[in-house]
């Protein structure tokens, strides 16, 4: 069995400040960690991947997530946020059995 | 590489008719595609998976006899609302995945579907 947890349905941020979206899981597998962004009415953009390489994951627009096994997070983060980045965050786990587990989602809302 | 798409983007359609989703992978041979449901502002729910030559898997509470999944080759995947309704209305999402790509799906960007 496996689970996602997306700790906040909502952050809100200032523009040029960090941004933090925090993921938990629970896998019986190996698992293969996401993060997905999805703007309004788009469909998903992947933002990076953990696939058991290097824990630190950098992924693109300055978006980067570490994997912990021992918390069993695999938090986003962003050292500046742009108005560009608002939209729907996914954190998603894949396993080689073939199933996929997505969180219900974080809102990331960016103030001027 | 690895893209999939989908057609229609979006589509309206009369209460009681059918609607034919397509899905294809179109740069690499998708062995599995999976077919996900997305209401608004909620996430996307797993509906079905399929490989190709073979019956499509159902998670649970999804009617197979409702959404009819046919994965007929390694590139195309169709998803078919049969006598659609109001409450069928959604956003449906396919992805596709191949061994080559370790545990990774590639997402197409969703069909629209309003069912009047």
């Amino acid at each position: 069995a496996q689970s996602v947890t997306q700790l906040d349905s909502h952050v809100s941020v200032s523009e040029g400040t960090p941004v933090l979206l925090r993921c938990n899981y629970s896998s019986s597998y190996s698992p293969s960690l996401f993060w997905y962004v999805q703007h309004p009415n788009k469909g998903l953009q992947l933002l990076l991947k953990y696939t058991s390489a290097a824990t630190l994951v950098k992924g693109i627009n300055g978006f980067e997530a570490e994997f912990k096994k021992s918390e069993t997070s695999f938090h986003l983060t962003k050292p500046s946020a742009h108005m560009s980045d608002a939209a729907e965050y996914f954190c998603v786990v894949f396993t080689n059995a073939g199933k996929s587990t997505f969180g219900d989602g974080t809102t990331l809302t960016v103030k001027p | 590489g690895a893209v999939v798409s989908q057609h229609p983007s979006r589509v309206i359609c009369k209460s009681g008719t059918s609607v034919k989703i397509e899905c294809r992978s179109l740069d690499f041979q998708a062995t599995t595609m999976f077919w996900y449901r997305q209401f608004p502002k909620k996430s996307l729910m797993l509906m079905a998976t399929s490989n190709e030559g073979s019956k499509a898997t159902y998670e649970q509470g999804v009617e197979k006899d409702k959404f009819l999944i046919n994965h007929a080759s390694l590139t195309l995947s169709t998803l078919t609302v049969t006598s659609a309704h109001p409450e069928d209305s959604s956003f449906y999402i396919c992805s596709a995945s191949a061994s080559r790509f370790y545990n990774e799906q590639f997402f197409g960007p969703g069909t629209r579907l309003t069912v009047l």
